[in-house]
């Protein structure tokens, strides 16, 4: 199984919204909606702020959103903030029951 | 609330197996699904593999020669062992819920991370 595709580096300036993509392929985010997203700041343990493509766990701001076209799963913040500066990774199910991530996306706010 | 947290060696030799423990607090182990997943230095996440509390399991294809991981639900702890070591293993590995019965399939719940080193 491949890596899913993710730009390396997406930058926004506060208040602005930014959106990063996830491509895989028919075998992973094309044929299930199981995407995930991850939040990390350096040092911490990843942090879960998307599942099953669009929804928040409880405690998640709305200022993180996430959808699936295909197979291309995309996050958005809007309303950035300086805290939203950390890596992001997209994770999604396979076939034969594995589970693949992407290769991150380092946000930077300017 | 639910809790994880890995424990094991920090260095180990090339060619040796790694042994790794997740202890899980605040709830039980029974009905869901528990994975590892590993850091290299700088890099990406990697699935390594999840078992299921019954003790079905599923690996990641490039590591399945060398990966076994194990659940004791009397202990509330699963357990990951890699063999045949080199220096490309060396990383930080989390241990995480991956949801079950009553949770969606998500890697909700992370253990802080153990970073391990492997060299001579």
């Amino acid at each position: 199984q491949s890596a899913l595709t993710q730009p390396a580096s997406v930058s926004g300036s506060p208040g602005q919204s930014i959106t990063i993509s996830c491509t895989g392929t028919s075998t992973d985010v094309g044929s299930y909606n199981l995407v995930s997203w991850f939040q990390q700041h350096p040092d911490k343990a990843p942090k879960l702020m998307i599942y099953e493509g669009a929804k928040r766990p409880s405690g998640i701001s709305n200022r993180f959103s996430g959808s699936k076209s295909g197979k291309t799963a995309s996050l958005t913040i809007s309303g950035l903030q300086a805290e939203d500066e950390a890596d992001y990774y997209c994770c999604s199910f396979g076939s034969s029951g594995t589970w693949v991530f992407g290769g991150g996306t380092r946000l930077t706010v300017l | 609330q639910v809790q994880l947290q890995e424990s094991g060696p920090g260095l180990v030799k090339p060619s040796e197996t790694l042994s790794l423990t997740c202890t899980v607090s605040g709830g039980s182990i029974s009905s869901y699904y528990w994975s590892w997943i590993r850091q290299p230095p700088g890099k990406g996440l990697e699935w390594v593999g999840h078992i299921y509390y019954s003790g079905t399991t599923s690996y990641n294809p490039s590591l399945k020669s060398r990966v076994t991981i194990s659940i004791d639900t009397s202990k509330n702890q699963f357990s990951l062992k890699l063999s045949s070591l080199t220096a490309a293993d060396t990383a930080i590995f989390y241990c995480a819920r991956l949801g079950g019965w009553d949770l969606p399939l998500a890697f909700d719940i992370w253990g802080q991370g153990t970073m391990v080193t492997v060299s001579s």
